[in-house]
Parts: structure tokens; sequence; C-alpha cells
């Protein structure tokens, strides 16, 4: 079965990159996917991989997509106070469910 | 498009006490899904829809858990009769399968609280 593994919380000053990690298992998983929660509100798609892709940029986002470790991190750039947030990477498995991993908690310092 | 819209936002309520949470996908939206999430165990999927028929109840953990989709429009999640241990968020997503990417747009979930 699928099982996405994040770590748990990361901190970082507004003005600089946070990079956020994510393993998954599950090697013929076709999307991978960040979403992000913000207090109090569900998940929002923020962006997401095609599985043949190594990297995908979105304005301040990077996505990095390493298929041999199972690796997916999210870069974002200058970080603002609005980044703060609980992210979610999730795969996409063979019966189009989604498998979240348990969230990373950020934090951005003024 | 108001987005997945449940209904209601917070719900309190005693031991042994029916609870049901409401849903409305995304007009157009095929697939419908149940999430509960917790602190301890994340989101888990509790249920999901294709067509309104029920494709894998598998992560519902108990009897007393059920869903209902009577019309693409609305959708159900009771629980019955409900334990603290339920308290969580309680999540709807909907999903136009077969677009490719399988895009999940999350309603703001319900928040309930089991005494």
């Amino acid at each position: 079965g699928e099982d996405v593994e994040q770590s748990l919380f990361l901190s970082v000053r507004e003005g600089d990159s946070s990079v956020i990690n994510c393993t998954y298992t599950d090697s013929s998983s076709t999307y991978l996917y960040w979403y992000k929660q913000e207090p109090g509100a569900g998940l929002q798609l923020l962006t997401y991989i095609f599985s043949n892709m190594d990297m995908k940029q979105d304005q301040r986002l990077t996505v990095l997509l390493n298929k041999k470790d199972k690796h997916l991190s999210l870069r974002i750039a200058d970080t603002q106070t609005g980044d703060s947030a609980i992210y979610f990477c999730a795969e996409r498995s063979w019966d189009n469910r989604l498998a979240f991993g348990k969230g990373n908690q950020v934090v951005v310092i003024p | 498009d108001a987005g997945v819209i449940q209904s209601p936002r917070h719900e309190v309520t005693e031991m042994g006490q029916e609870v049901t949470l409401r849903c409305k996908p995304i007009s157009g939206h095929n697939s419908l899904f149940w999430y509960r999430q917790t602190m301890m165990r994340g989101l888990e999927l509790l249920i999901y829809f294709n067509n309104n028929v029920p494709i894998d109840d598998s992560g519902m953990p108990e009897d007393r858990f059920s869903a209902k989709m009577p019309n693409a429009s609305f959708s159900t999640l009771k629980i019955q009769p409900s334990e603290p241990r339920d308290s969580a968020v309680y999540f709807c997503a909907s999903s136009a399968l077969g677009e490719g990417n399988e895009k999940l747009f999350f309603g703001s979930g319900t928040q309930l609280s089991v005494l």
C-alpha cells in the first residue's frame, strides 16, 4: 500500500527559502501533489508534478522529484508570512485515490 | 463555483447522539471523498464515491459510520451513536475523475466535538 512520510515542523525567516521534504512508497504513482492547509480551512492544491518530470517551477514554488529515491520536495522562495501553514504531499495511487502524508508545519518568522 | 460546501462548520454533541455531516461537491465533479483529520492519525480516507456509487469504504472505522450519496450534488456522513474518539475535523472533497491529474478540491471541514 501507499505510505507517505513527511517531517513535522519547519521554521523559517521571512524572505528566506524553505524546503519541505516527502518520501513515498508507491513507485507506480503517476502524479504527486503538494497541498497547503491554513488554520481552520481545508486543504488547497498548491501544485502537482507528473511522475515523468524531474522538476516543476510555478512562481515562487519549485517541486523536485527523485523517482529513484521516491523523494519529493517543495521549495518556497522568498517565504512570506502568508506561507505559514501545514503542507501535505500526496501521491495518486493506482486506483486514483490520493494518499496523504501527515503534513509539515511551516512557521514563518517575521 | 462556490467550491465544496460542508455543513455544519462546527458540531458539538454528547456521546451517544447521532451526528450527520453534509457535503455539496463542486458541480460537474463525479467523485466525492470523505476524510477525517486528527493530530494523531493525520488525514484518513473514510470512503469515496464515483458517480454516486460507493467505491471503497474500507476506511470507515466502524459500523457506527455510514455515508450516502443520493445524487450528484449531495452526500452525508452519519455517525450513530457518536463517541468521544470520533472528535476530529471531517473533510469532504470532490474531483473530476478522468481528467488525468485528479486534483482534489476540499471543503472547509466540519469540526466535530463529542463530549
